[in-house]
């Protein structure tokens, strides 16, 4: 049974710092996903990673994929408080092309002044 | 850019009774979903349909709950008999080269 773990849970950072968020998935999958949910909202998709080694960048967002460690990593850098969300990893179960996404429990960012 | 709707944003309904949650996928996808999401929980596969039949189900859709697409673009998840632990937001994704999650269907069950 393919488990997604995130952590930390609570993450509560000051404006202007640098935080990394981690994901770590237990069986072998070909895809991660990175989600933000504003509270009662639905999911915004931010990155897909395919491939060992990708690393892909959106503003003040890294995300990158070490398959072989089963780890994914959402960076932050120089945080605003516009980037207060949950964040969830999400991975496809083992030959994905149409399974269900597992989800980590999320990580609820709170950027303080 | 296409993306897929749900409605209604919000139901609230009295436990026992039947509610059904609709989604209008994006038109060329054959795969759609069904994830459920306790308020402060992470979200939970339901129910996958493809060519107009359940292909996988979790342990979470007993048979309390029913899929189907009547008209070819609508897909809905029935639920017959609402407890209160169904509160929940419900999203239908619907499967392209990623999944595209709707807006979600808040369910207040009291």
């Amino acid at each position: 049974e393919l488990k997604v773990e995130q952590n930390p849970l609570f993450l509560s950072m000051q404006e202007g710092k640098n935080y990394t968020i981690y994901c770590n998935y237990s069986t072998t999958s070909d895809r991660l996903y990175w989600y933000r949910q504003d509270p009662g909202k639905s999911l915004e998709s931010l990155f897909v990673l395919l491939s060992n080694g990708a690393v892909k960048q959106e503003g003040r967002l890294m995300a990158s994929l070490d398959t072989k460690a089963r780890l994914s990593t959402l960076h932050i850098t120089a945080a605003v408080h516009d980037l207060s969300a949950t964040y969830f990893c999400a991975v496809d179960g083992v030959n994905s092309g149409n399974t269900p996404l597992v989800f980590g429990k999320g990580t609820r960012l709170s950027v303080i002044a | 850019e296409p993306e897929v709707t749900q409605t209604p944003s919000h139901q609230v309904t009295q436990m026992g009774q039947e509610v059904i949650l609709r989604c209008v996928p994006i038109s060329n996808h054959l795969y759609f979903y069904w994830y459920r999401q306790i308020l402060g929980q992470k979200v939970e596969f339901l129910v996958s349909f493809y060519n107009n039949e359940i292909s996988e189900k979790s342990e979470i859709f007993d048979d309390q709950f029913s899929v189907e697409r009547p008209d070819g673009s609508n897909f809905t998840l029935k639920i017959r008999s609402t407890k209160l632990e169904d509160s929940a937001m419900y999203f239908c994704a619907s499967i392209g080269n990623e999944q595209f999650f709707g807006p979600g269907t808040r369910l207040t069950v009291l």
